[in-house]
């Protein structure tokens, strides 16, 4: 298996609704991240999770809330967001966090907040 | 200071002619590189990475890269343009330790 597999595709949200976005991969990476892309734009980092455990955190606001509950399976969890929030949300993993590897990605999850 | 600059943001060239996308780079270490490439609505994929090996770097569907450390560039090119090969393509810059620096993108447009 040489996939990460994002769910949902897409999502449509309120902005008193509380959410959650997955991520999934069996390639035993032990680094796995969260990117959000806008329209036209690079990816930007939002977080990195290292052996489970949170390391990087881009100063990202609390209506995000990330989780790695084991060394497959990152969560995004996602409660009163604003429609600026509209955005791909990518998930990636790699090797170890040495970047010498690279990453895979996932396909992301379009997430629209109404 | 890190920096990524890809120096065109769209680029248009006729099925079955050479592919040319620009990256330059700034870094204060040796870096790693990458390209990536993003369909429409898709996620990003991996086309061919640099990590202190050979300058040319060959990737898959025919892309290739040369790594030049006296032009601090790393463009990509490809011998014949298919009209799959249209797409976002994204210059990726990591200088150390799980950081990596997005260049801002090549939209590349492949005409019948």
């Amino acid at each position: 298996d040489t996939e990460v597999t994002q769910t949902p595709k897409h999502l449509v949200m309120g902005m008193t609704n509380k959410k959650s976005l997955k991520c999934e991969q069996h390639m035993g990476h032990r680094a796995m991240y969260w990117y959000k892309q806008k329209a036209k734009k690079p990816p930007e980092l939002m977080f990195v999770y290292s052996y489970e455990k949170l390391s990087i955190n881009e100063s990202v606001p609390s209506r995000f809330s990330p989780e790695c509950p084991n060394s497959s399976l990152l969560n995004l969890h996602l409660h009163a967001l604003q429609p600026e929030d509209s955005a791909l949300y990518l998930c990636a993993s790699s090797r170890t966090q040495d970047s010498g590897y690279g990453y895979t990605f996932g396909s992301g999850t379009r997430l629209t907040v109404v | 200071a890190q920096s990524v600059t890809q120096l065109d943001s769209h680029v248009s060239v006729s099925e079955g002619t050479p592919v040319l996308l620009r990256c330059n780079y700034s870094s204060s270490y040796s870096p790693s590189l990458f390209w990536y490439v993003q369909h429409p609505n898709k996620g990003l994929q991996l086309l061919l990475k640099y990590t202190s090996a050979a300058t040319l770097v060959k990737g898959i569907n025919g892309f290739e890269a040369e790594f030049k450390k006296s032009e601090t560039s790393f463009h990509l090119t490809k011998p014949s343009a298919h009209m799959s090969d249209a797409a976002e393509y994204f210059c990726v810059v990591s200088p150390y330790f799980n950081k990596f620096y997005f260049g801002s993108g090549t939209k590349l447009n492949v005409k019948p």
